[in-house]
């Protein structure tokens, strides 16, 4: 049973580039989230996902960042307009249930921004 | 807002000792909780998780005790080993539908 899978592993990115950064959950995971890191620092979230449903996008920015979860194929999380404050590690997390259970990460993509 | 946080942002320790990483949490509403180990390069890996019914839960080498009273999670780790060395995150699991909030991580290091 294959983990979390992100790609790619490593990005990057011109200022004013797109990226896009894709998260294949865990076998019968629908619960997908996804998380930014800075160097030395926690995990901020950023969007809560079910299939074809944002549950919770209150720690995405307004503004050039977007994300999904189609019914096939992997959640996506797009940055337009890249700038460097965007270079991060992102993680994305899967669970089978929403809350209360376990969740688990794949190894990240990690943006660099030029 | 609420938050969870940790006592020590590094710990060092001799291997073969055991090692307790603390965290604080600040919600009461919070009902389940979730140690993470996250190795240089990583994404977090999944630990032992707690659920508020309860005070302690066991796995292997590892130990979480959960203080409901002071809002207070700890890990236990027996025996240190050089690959125990990594950073470590408390999250919890407010009630409802919501996503797990992350402390800022202890970072153990192993002393061979």
């Amino acid at each position: 049973n294959a983990g979390v899978m992100q790609n790619p592993r490593h990005l990057v990115r011109r200022r004013g580039q797109e990226a896009r950064l894709r998260c294949s959950p865990m076998k019968g995971h629908s619960h997908v989230y996804w998380y930014r890191q800075l160097p030395e620092e926690g995990l901020k979230f950023m969007v809560y996902l079910q299939k074809e449903n944002i549950i919770d996008e209150s720690g995405m920015p307004k503004e050039r960042f977007s994300a999904e979860f189609p019914k096939e194929g992997p959640s996506i999380l797009r940055i337009q307009q890249v700038v460097r404050g965007d270079s991060a590690a992102y993680f994305c997390a899967s669970a089978r249930q929403g809350t209360n259970t376990e969740a688990f990460f794949g190894q990240g993509t990690r943006l660099t921004v030029v | 807002g609420e938050s969870v946080g940790l006592h020590l942002p590094t710990l060092s320790v001799q291997e073969g000792d055991n090692s307790i990483i603390n965290c604080a949490y600040s919600n009461s509403a919070s009902d389940y909780f979730i140690w993470y180990k996250q190795e240089s390069g990583k994404g977090p890996q999944f630990i032992i998780d707690i659920r508020s019914n309860m005070d302690k839960r066991q796995g292997q080498r590892v130990t979480v005790l959960l203080n409901k009273t002071v809002k207070h999670l700890s890990l236990q780790i027996a025996a240190t080993q050089p690959g125990d060395s990594a950073v470590y995150f408390c999250a919890e699991n407010p009630s409802g539908n919501t996503p797990l909030v992350f402390g800022k991580g202890t970072r153990l290091s192993v002393i061979a």
